[in-house]
């Protein structure tokens, strides 16, 4: 199947604070999801990215789907506390979607 | 919401014991999976099911047993608990959203430790 790497797999910022985790894969993706995961939680569905150079908003969440879509970003502006978590990378056909190993932010006053 | 339960929430067993954890879902949802969390792996797919008896492997499937005699049931069983399968083990359906995007909704997870 097919395989995303996420970095960085730890980031620790204060709140205010920009973050950005990357998704890569060596192989065309046809779609890209990403999962936030609180801490003693599940994970949740934030976003799916179809097209080539795909940019979508949430507040202040931006996810970008590379043009080659071979890769794909989240960028969170002004991070606050309620931002942390573990974020992942998604991807496949609904009979095998494949996670990214994540990336778990820390914020801090 | 999809309405997934998971049972039972906390498990502590013994090595070499059978372990069954419970997954039910109360929308007709065609998919379920279950997946393990450790640190470090992200989620691993273990075993899916794409209807009532037909089920697959996932990437880590050695060790474990799934059953759907119901759609609304998907059971994973352990038939001989191992150490390396203490884990978070989370149940999953898939749902089409007005989009098009199949999403997954997960249930609370189960904590399993193996002694």
């Amino acid at each position: 199947g097919q395989q995303v790497m996420q970095i960085p797999q730890y980031q620790h910022v204060q709140e205010g604070e920009d973050f950005t985790t990357y998704c890569n894969s060596s192989t065309t993706l046809s779609n890209i999801q990403w999962y936030k995961q609180r801490p003693g939680g599940h994970p949740v569905f934030l976003i799916q990215l179809v097209k080539s150079g795909e940019v979508k908003k949430q507040k202040r969440l931006t996810f970008q789907f590379g043009e080659a879509k071979k890769n794909s970003s989240l960028h969170i502006t002004a991070t606050q506390t309620t931002d942390v978590g573990t974020y992942f990378c998604v991807t496949g056909t609904a009979s095998k979607l494949t996670f990214g190993t994540g990336t778990r932010l820390q914020v801090t006053l | 919401d999809a309405g997934i339960t998971q049972s039972p929430r906390h498990k502590v067993t013994e090595t070499g014991t059978p372990v069954t954890l419970r997954c039910h879902q109360t929308e007709n949802h065609r998919y379920m999976y279950w997946y393990r969390q450790d640190p470090g792996h992200g989620l691993r797919l273990i075993h899916y099911s794409y209807g009532v008896k037909d089920t697959d492997k996932g990437e880590v499937s050695d060790g474990y047993s799934v059953s759907r005699s119901k759609t609304e049931d998907f059971l994973l069983t352990l038939e001989s608990a191992t150490s390396s399968q203490t884990s978070v083990y989370f149940c999953a359906i898939s749902e089409q959203y007005s989009s098009g995007a199949n999403v997954l909704t997960f249930g609370a997870g189960s904590r399993l430790t193996v002694l």
